[in-house]
């Protein structure tokens, strides 16, 4: 799987919108782009994916560069239950099984 | 959405002692499950990933006669740490890999433990 970079905290004011980005500059053709964040002591919770189309569902959207190598994760309305580790992760799917692999991720703070 | 539980949701035990942790797909079949395992302020590590009716296949450094997995099932994967010590104190997530369409994979809530 590709690796991927991510800033490691960002911040924001409830109710504005969210931007977390990732780097994905190594992504394959046939690599998708997943969301997951992990509120603290809990288990990751998955947001979003996608391969090369912008995606949108009840909880985000997902904003994928036309080359591909980067994207932006967009909560539109922030709150404080979004506070989290943001995880950015690609793999192929589908896979044959594989676990995935998890970076650091971001951890956003929204704040009042 | 698929639900995946653990039991239990935090356990202290005394070093020497072994624990056994659950983990069911609720409402799906899951031919694999993964172990991961966590440190406070760190990422999640893949243990194992768990097949059901074949044996675990461990990462590098993980001692498989530590950390025995039991996978029986095709709902119910076990972890049971053996003879723990204070530095196996963490926090032990698993997922269920759905075998139905898109190969999605769930997690479960989490076990804390700590060794005394």
């Amino acid at each position: 799987d590709a690796k991927t970079t991510q800033p490691p905290s960002m911040d924001c004011a409830e109710g504005r919108a969210a931007n977390l980005p990732c780097n994905h500059s190594t992504i394959s053709g046939n690599e998708y782009v997943y969301w997951y964040r992990q509120i603290h002591s809990q288990g990751p919770q998955y947001i979003i994916h996608g391969l090369k189309n912008n995606e949108t569902n009840e909880m985000a959207s997902l904003i994928i560069t036309e080359d591909r190598k980067s994207s932006t994760l967009i909560l539109p309305h922030a709150t404080l239950r979004d506070t989290a580790v943001y995880y950015c992760i690609v793999r192929v799917i589908p896979n044959s099984g594989y676990a995935l692999n998890f970076g650091k991720g971001t951890s956003l703070l929204v704040t009042p | 959405g698929a639900v995946v539980s653990q039991h239990p949701s935090w356990v202290i035990c005394k070093s020497g002692t072994s624990v056994k942790i659950e983990c069911r797909s609720l409402d799906f079949q899951a031919t694999t499950m993964f172990w991961y395992r966590q440190f406070p302020k760190q990422s999640l590590m893949l243990m194992a990933t768990s097949n059901e009716g074949s044996k675990a296949t461990y990462e590098q450094g993980v001692e498989k006669d530590k950390f025995l997995i039991n996978h029986a099932s095709l709902t119910l994967s076990t972890l049971t740490v053996t003879s723990a010590h204070p530095e196996d104190s963490s926090f032990y997530i698993c997922s269920a890999r759905d075998t139905r369409e898109g190969y999605e994979q769930y997690f479960g809530p989490g076990t804390r433990l700590t060794v005394t």
